[in-house]
């Protein structure tokens, strides 16, 4: 079944780490984005990709970074410059070109500083 | 910028009741409008995707109707049942790139 699979479920991080969030799809998305949620907010994009080897800063970058190396993958690394990391996190693609279609997302993943 | 609202934050209806979800956006220049479902601790599941030319698409129980020109979106969910019990929300695709802006989201709670 085509999908995406974000990993771990649950991260924890201590103080000072970078921690690395992923996401991997089958679906031959040609876009990946990734969200943060916290309790009582909404949806707030951190970063996107619309092709493989280039990714766009969303509303909240500071303190992440991304990579897009391969169409099925894209990782996000939570750096220690990242001052509130603990939050939900969610992964999702959708087809670039082919506007007509929506997003699909992973299950996420919840990272908490310990 | 495209602001998007959702009423009302929050829904207890009982078991049966048919009931309606809304979804308003700031700029009707959109391409799609899309409204998923998300159980705590979950992702989204998309529910269902409307085009900017339709006006409506059906899924079982849930209808979702969309009039650009005012900029609103509603979701009719019929014959409601616990396990609907979850936040619902909206998200608009601009026409100018795949970005899409979420609402905040309406929890809804049906009572057996």
């Amino acid at each position: 079944d085509g999908g995406i699979t974000q990993s771990p479920k649950y991260l924890f991080r201590k103080e000072g780490q970078n921690v690395t969030l992923s996401c991997e799809q089958n679906l031959n998305h040609d876009a990946m984005y990734w969200y943060r949620q916290d309790p009582g907010q909404g949806l707030r994009l951190i970063y996107y990709s619309q092709i493989v080897n280039d990714f766009q800063k969303g509303d909240i970058a500071e303190g992440y970074s991304v990579s897009r190396e391969k169409k099925e993958s894209f990782p996000l690394t939570v750096t220690s410059a990242q001052k509130n990391p603990t939050a939900f996190y969610l992964c999702a693609s959708s087809i670039w070109r082919g506007r007509g279609y929506g997003y699909t997302f992973g299950s996420g993943t919840r990272l908490t500083v310990v | 910028k495209q602001e998007v609202t959702q009423i009302p934050a929050a829904l207890s209806v009982p078991e049966g009741e048919n009931l309606v979800l809304n979804c308003s956006f700031t700029d009707s220049a959109i391409y799609n409008l899309q409204w998923f479902r998300q159980d705590p601790g979950k992702g989204l599941t998309s529910l269902l995707l409307i085009q900017s030319s339709q006006r409506e698409q059906t899924s079982g129980r849930l209808n979702a109707s969309l009039d650009k020109s005012s900029g609103r979106s509603t979701l009719y969910i019929a014959a409601s049942q616990p396990g609907d019990s979850a936040t619902y929300l909206c998200a608009v695709g601009k026409t100018s790139y795949d970005k899409v802006i979420f609402g905040p989201g309406t929890s809804l709670s049906v009572i057996p």
